[in-house]
């Protein structure tokens, strides 16, 4: 069965560098995720896009930016990268339904690995 | 709010030997409940999901967890570990159709 395509699966920047992850979701899930895992963290809810509209906001930095097109990939946008932001960045996609009150599961990429130097 | 926290942040058991990972959480609705599983390198595997049907829940290779709402626990177990088990282990809560919250893990060692 199609996963949840992560790209590119490193990354390699200096600081104040800009990068772009891209995350396609499985097909016909219309939900994407994304989560930062720092080393030795567990991960950190970033934000969420239902239908190409942003529907939740965790804790992204003002710095990063994402969007979802309408073939429901996504893209997060970092810029003036610092060395904090090394991370392991996961993309997961479900069937969301805006308003559910049940959680459909959630399915995880297998992340980029973004090193800043 | 919602929050979930794992008791222990290392487990080391024999192979062959039952496996107990401890979670319990803490949530405003009736959550749905997960546990993921991540191998050194790799990503987040889902291993069961509890969503309010049948408390005991099945999930892949062997692993199931108990939902218990007196106790507010959500532990995993598997009777017999694999060298295979060891990785990290996610104990996840949602409430709504949001974003997941993760608790801080529970690395599982398997001694030959």
């Amino acid at each position: 069965a199609a996963g949840v395509i992560q790209s590119p699966r490193h990354l390699i920047k200096e600081k104040r560098e800009t990068a772009t992850l891209k995350c396609y979701p499985i097909p016909r899930h219309d939900t994407v995720y994304w989560y930062q895992q720092g080393p030795g963290q567990d991960p950190q809810f970033l934000i969420s896009f239902y239908e190409k509209m942003q529907s939740d906001k965790g804790s992204i930095p003002d710095r990063f930016s994402a969007q979802q097109f309408s073939d429901y990939h996504s893209e997060l946008n970092m810029s003036s990268l610092e060395l904090g932001d090394s991370a392991l960045y996961f993309c997961a996609s479900s069937r969301g339904l805006a308003g559910a009150t049940t959680t459909d599961t959630q399915y995880f990429g297998p992340g980029t690995r973004l090193t800043v130097l | 709010a919602q929050s979930v926290t794992q008791l222990d942040s290392h487990v080391s058991v024999s192979e062959g030997t039952p496996v107990l990972l401890r979670c319990n959480y803490s949530s405003s609705y009736s959550p749905s409940l997960f546990w993921y599983v991540q191998h050194p390198n790799k990503g987040l595997q889902l291993l069961l999901k509890y969503t309010s049907a049948a408390t005991l829940v099945k999930g892949i290779n062997g692993f199931e967890a108990e939902f218990k709402k007196s106790e507010t626990s959500f532990h995993l177990t598997k009777p017999s570990a694999h060298m295979s088990d060891a990785a990290e282990y996610f104990c996840v809560v949602s409430a709504g159709a949001n974003n997941l919250f993760f608790g801080t893990g529970t690395r599982l060692t398997v001694i030959p």
